[in-house]
């Protein structure tokens, strides 16, 4: 069965340090691949996506996030982060064909300290 | 604005009490989810309708009855609830003729059974 691994349960960083937070996924077919942000007491919100094409993607707020097939990750990336961005991140697959469900990782708590 | 709205944002009822969630998008979409969101617990995945019609019930207890009575709309009736029913119930909307499961979320209902 398709799964998601994030292997951190929490990452903390500095202000204005960069940060990676880690993505794994299994799967023997092609995906399509997310990252979401839920920020405290809120909904979650996308922030990337890969669909296909270049496999360095850009979301909101400075995030990108690279496309690794052969590691079959997805990691997400931030050069300088800044204490608005203290949230969890959820890394999402989808099967190309599979039936409306998106497959969870258990998220990151991002926690900026000053 | 995410474009899917959620009401309450929070509800706090007792076990025997009946309650119902509501949850509307406004992005023309046609499969609409039920997410369970519990302290240090993985993203549940509870229901979901496309095109009105139920396609998933994943093992969800009966006392959380779910309707859909278009594409837009979708309500969680609670009834005889358990304090482990406690969460955040987060509804998300998708469109399935994209392929890709990209779903869009509403903020949540925060939900508190005494």
């Amino acid at each position: 069965a398709q799964s998601v691994t994030q292997l951190d349960s929490q990452v903390p960083v500095f202000e204005e340090a960069p940060v990676e937070l880690r993505c794994n996924y299994s799967s023997s077919v092609s995906v399509y691949l997310f990252w979401y942000v839920q920020y405290p007491n809120q909904g979650l919100q996308l922030l990337l996506k890969y669909l296909s094409g270049s496999t360095l993607v850009k979301g909101i707020n400075g995030f990108e996030a690279e496309f690794n097939k052969s590691q079959t990750s997805f990691h997400l990336r931030k050069p300088s982060v800044h204490i608005s961005d203290t949230a969890e991140y959820f890394c999402a697959v989808s099967d190309q064909g599979s039936n409306y469900q998106l497959i969870w990782g258990a998220g990151t708590k991002l926690i900026i300290k000053p | 604005e995410t474009g899917v709205t959620q009401t309450p944002r929070h509800l706090v009822m007792g076990m025997t009490n009946k309650k119902s969630l509501k949850c509307e998008q406004h992005l023309g979409h046609n499969a609409m989810y039920w997410y369970k969101q519990s302290a240090k617990k993985p993203l549940e995945l509870m229901f979901v309708y496309n095109f009105k019609e139920q396609t998933e019930n994943n093992s969800v207890p009966s006392r959380f009855s779910p309707e859909c009575p278009n594409s837009s709309h979708l309500f969680l009736h609670l009834h005889t609830l358990q304090p482990e029913d406690s969460a955040l119930y987060l509804c998300a909307s998708s469109q399935p003729s994209t392929g890709t499961n990209e779903q869009y979320f509403g903020p949540g209902t925060r939900l508190t059974v005494t």
